[in-house]
């Protein structure tokens, strides 16, 4: 059964850094694209973030470009996401999801940047 | 840049009734990979529809998508109290992913 399930969300000052992680079991990583979705509060989706199966294959949406960063451990079965420079506008609920659908996501991490 | 419209904002309808949920490309996309997913307050999104119009497992036969191009249905023939929810349409390219604003269905 696929699970994800994501972590290291919390409360950050503008200008600060998380990294946010997500576990993945029930199937190789390895074997799939992997993204980061975000959902400020009252809000609706914004994709982020894309890891394709393939080493180096990564794309950002330009509101987070350059300042976050995906990536992978597949030994792991792990999913990363560096967030640096961070901006009050980032405050959302962090979700990975897997596969080009979408198919399948986790609980989300809260991320909160507020002075 | 693709942008996706969906419509109505909110939707107000009543257990037993149809549900036709609208979602507008600014572009033609085909229909390969339109999806649709819905959210409960408080949960992750769930993968309802992909390529338009199949049905992800476990996703019951009332729920159904068409359309081609620019323009796309999803419909809930009968609405079960646990399908009130939002539901947002989404279009995939080469990694990029877009969503529309969102649908709010309400009981009536």
């Amino acid at each position: 059964q696929v699970h994800l399930v994501e972590s290291g969300g919390g409360l950050v000052k503008p200008g600060g850094s998380l990294r946010l992680s997500c576990e993945a079991s029930g199937f190789p990583l390895s074997d799939y694209y992997m993204h980061w979705i975000r959902q400020a509060p009252g809000k609706g989706l914004e994709w982020i973030s894309y890891s394709g199966s393939g080493v180096g294959y990564t794309d950002y949406a330009d509101s987070v470009k350059d300042r976050f960063t995906i990536s992978r451990d597949n030994a792991k079965n792990s999913l990363y996401l560096q967030m640096n420079n961070l901006r009050v506008e980032d405050t959302a609920v962090y979700y990975c999801a897997k596969g080009a659908n979408l198919d399948s996501w986790g609980q989300g991490t809260l991320v909160t940047v507020s002075t | 840049e693709i942008v996706l419209t969906q419509s109505p904002g909110t939707l107000s309808l009543s257990p037993g009734e149809r549900a036709t949920l609208s979602c507008r490309a600014s572009q033609n996309v085909g229909s390969r990979y339109l999806v649709w997913y819905q959210q409960k307050p408080g949960q992750a999104p769930r993968l309802l529809i992909y390529g338009t119009s199949n049905r992800a497992t476990g996703i019951p036969d009332r729920f159904s998508g068409s359309g081609s191009g620019t323009d796309f249905t999803l419909m809930i023939s009968r609405l079960e109290p646990e399908d009130f929810a939002v539901y947002y349409c989404q279009h995939y390219g080469l990694s990029r992913h877009t969503f529309g604003q969102g649908t709010k269905l309400q009981i009536k």
